[in-house]
């Protein structure tokens, strides 16, 4: 059974980078037409996708955060990571890697069980 | 930027009860929408995707209708277990969500 599994800093001082590592388990990053997102929930309100990328390396942005973001994977370790620059308070959030992609449609089928992220001095 | 808008915000029903919800997306999204299930505590949990198709394990009491701009996820008979927040998601351009519907206990 696939398993994805968020790791990274629970707090960031502002203006600093965030660095996140998702590690998928129960499966090859590199097998199947799957990519690889982020996706992050501030507290107590929705859902907002970050970024995504394919084994290969392609990658695509959230428009309204592609300035401050990089996805990258590292398929000898079946792991891709999320980095976003000058943080504030507004990125707060519980931060979720997922799975998209497959014959079925590019919607979001597995989930790890996320990380939360506090922006704070 | 599509933009999906639930309603209502809130639903307060009993066990047992039959439920709509609904998601209305800006602009058509043909059947590209998915529904969410999030319990307090867990990661979403995909229940329908192309507008109508239960995902693996879903039960039957569960089930998605729509196309364009309109759709609804009706629960037929509430479980206990039902009660959470429902998200819906358009991946026709990019990904965008709704704001959510939390089904709370009358």
């Amino acid at each position: 059974q696939l398993q994805l599994q968020e790791s990274g800093p629970g707090l960031v001082k502002p203006s600093q980078t965030l660095s996140l590592t998702c590690t998928v388990s129960g499966g090859s990053i590199s097998r199947g037409n799957y990519y690889w997102g982020w996706i992050r929930q501030p507290p107590g309100t929705g859902l907002e996708w970050i970024g995504s990328i394919f084994y290969t390396g392609s990658t695509y942005y959230n428009p309204s955060l592609k300035s401050r973001v990089t996805v990258s994977v590292d398929t000898s370790k079946d792991q891709f990571s999320l980095k976003v620059t000058s943080m504030t308070a507004a990125d707060t959030a519980l931060y979720y890697c997922a799975r998209h992609g497959g014959d079925y449609g590019d919607f979001f089928d597995s989930w790890g069980q996320g990380t939360l992220v506090s922006v704070s001095s | 930027e599509i933009v999906m808008t639930q309603s209502p915000a809130t639903l307060s029903v009993s066990p047992g009860e039959r439920v709509t919800l609904s998601c209305r997306a800006s602009q058509s999204i043909r059947g590209r929408l998915a529904w969410y299930q999030q319990i307090p505590g867990q990661p979403p949990r995909l229940l329908i995707y192309g507008a109508s198709t239960r995902a693996t394990g879903i039960p039957a009491r569960f089930s998605g209708s729509g196309s364009g701009t309109e759709f609804t996820l009706t629960i037929s008979s509430l479980q206990s277990e039902d009660f959470a927040v429902y998200y819906c998601h358009q991946y026709s351009n990019w990904y965008t969500f709704g704001q959510g519907t939390k089904l709370e206990i009358k």
